[in-house]
């Protein structure tokens, strides 16, 4: 079963717009991470927020973490055409480095 | 997909014919994984290993074998292919283990398996 669960699924936006995209999750946690894949290509590693974290930038990216709420959110800032792509949260719960991924987010951003 | 490769990246298959893939790193990473991506179910992990020799189950590893033998290769092997088993499959590396907290993981460019 998908511990991470993303919303929205699709996400279609103006060049220059903020996107907003959200993960919840089940269980307690040691870590999430979010990735970007573009279409026909291997995931890419964005970010990863620990436990004990609220909120980490990288970038253009802005990811919060409640683990009160279980959940966690990405912002790409002054998005670019280039960001059209498929985001995945994911999430590290344990031993042996294995992560749980969500079902993914398509984001599309109109030149 | 610097320092992984996968192959190969393309092939089809007639059901019940086995079929091994391949996985390739140059970055000494400890752990390795298998995963398969489907539409509506993202990426699943299949098997992943954690040494060399050292393996373990994922969610889905019915119909599929994995063995490691030396720390840069890991194999995957559909030991009678299904047409269920069509799919994209992804190598992964990490290098960091448990209790760092610190465990990203770098994709290989994935395979493209039809079972016809």
């Amino acid at each position: 079963s998908q511990q991470g669960e993303e919303d929205p699924q699709a996400l279609s936006i103006q060049e220059g717009e903020n996107a907003t995209m959200n993960c919840s999750y089940k269980t307690s946690i040691n870590n999430l991470q979010w990735y970007r894949q573009n279409s026909g290509r291997g995931l890419v590693h964005l970010i990863l927020i620990r436990s004990n974290e609220r909120e980490k930038h990288s970038g253009r990216l802005r990811v919060t973490l409640d683990t009160s709420k279980k959940s966690s959110s990405l912002l790409i800032t002054a998005s670019r055409a280039a960001d059209t792509a498929s985001y995945f949260c994911a999430t590290g719960t344990g031993a042996n480095s294995k992560l749980t991924f969500g079902k993914g987010i398509t984001l599309s951003v109109r030149p | 997909d610097a320092g992984i490769t996968q192959s190969p990246r393309h092939k089809v298959t007639e059901t019940g014919t086995p079929v091994t893939l391949r996985c390739h790193q140059t970055e000494n990473h400890r752990y390795m994984y298998w995963y398969r991506q489907d539409p509506g179910h993202g990426l699943r992990l299949i098997h992943y290993s954690y040494g060399v020799k050292d393996t373990d189950k994922g969610e889905v590893s019915d119909g599929y074998s994995v063995s490691r033998s030396k720390t840069e290769d890991f194999l995957l092997t559909l030991e009678s292919a299904t047409s269920s088993q069509t799919s994209v499959y992804f190598c992964a590396i990490s290098e960091s283990g448990a209790g760092t907290g610190t465990y990203e993981q770098y994709f290989g460019p994935g395979t493209r398996l039809t079972v016809t």
